[in-house]
């Protein structure tokens, strides 16, 4: 079975511009959840979706979107970047929440 | 909400060592997992142990969770266990993991 994929694996953007990741979650999972790790705050929760409804969102400015597909993959937009946006943005995928989450490799962001 | 807390924020290790990490969490969880995250970012899935005790290898886990507080045993380690080690949780409605600020671990040749 194929893991969790992510793409793009790195990018590099500059200050004011926008940006969409994507991720493709284990088949059969309809929960996604998105999380970003900077070395100063650690793992921050996102939002997570389950069959394309938003349940949670974390604590992030409006800059930071997201939606789910019917087939359950998954993409993050976030506009308007900012220097502090650098980090890696890591995608998890599960049957359920509640269930074992499986993490992809990652985004790692860099804005200049 | 709830907190995670993790013991000892790092720790180093001659290759051979035995050693035990902890994850305390202050409320009642539906999931508890522990990763281990690569020097490439990725998060390695360790155990799914909401309750109970795990084996896997070298590695073992516990979790009590009357007693809120999960632990991690890593025996005989080898230089390939070094990296960073996340305990994270999941709580009634939350709908998200909550990590912990994780255990870095150096394992010396």
């Amino acid at each position: 079975k194929a893991g969790v994929t992510q793409t793009p694996r790195y990018l590099i953007k500059t200050r004011g511009q926008q940006v969409t990741l994507s991720c493709s979650p284990i088949s059969g999972h309809r929960s996604v959840s998105w999380y970003q790790q900077t070395p100063g705050q650690g793992l921050q929760f996102l939002f997570e979706y389950f069959s394309e409804t938003q349940r949670n969102k974390g604590n992030f400015p409006g800059r930071f979107s997201g939606r789910q597909f019917s087939n359950s993959r998954s993409e993050m937009n976030v506009s308007t970047l900012e220097l502090g946006d650098s980090a890696l943005y890591l995608c998890a995928s599960s049957v359920g929440v509640y269930n074992e989450q499986f993490f992809g490799p990652g985004t790692r962001l860099t804005v200049l | 909400g709830i907190q995670v807390e993790q013991s000892p924020p790092d720790l180093i290790l001659q290759e051979g060592a035995n050693s035990t990490l902890r994850c305390n969490f202050s409320d009642s969880v539906n999931n508890l997992q522990w990763f281990h995250q690569n020097p490439w970012g990725q998060l390695i899935n360790l155990f799914y142990i909401p309750s109970g005790t795990k084996q896997n290898g070298r590695l073992s886990a516990t979790t009590v969770a009357t007693e809120r507080y999960s632990l991690l045993y890593i025996s005989s380690s080898q230089t390939t266990d070094s990296g960073v080690y996340f305990c994270a949780v999941v709580t009634d409605s939350s709908y998200k993991l909550i990590f912990g600020s994780g255990t870095r671990l150096l394992v010396r040749p």
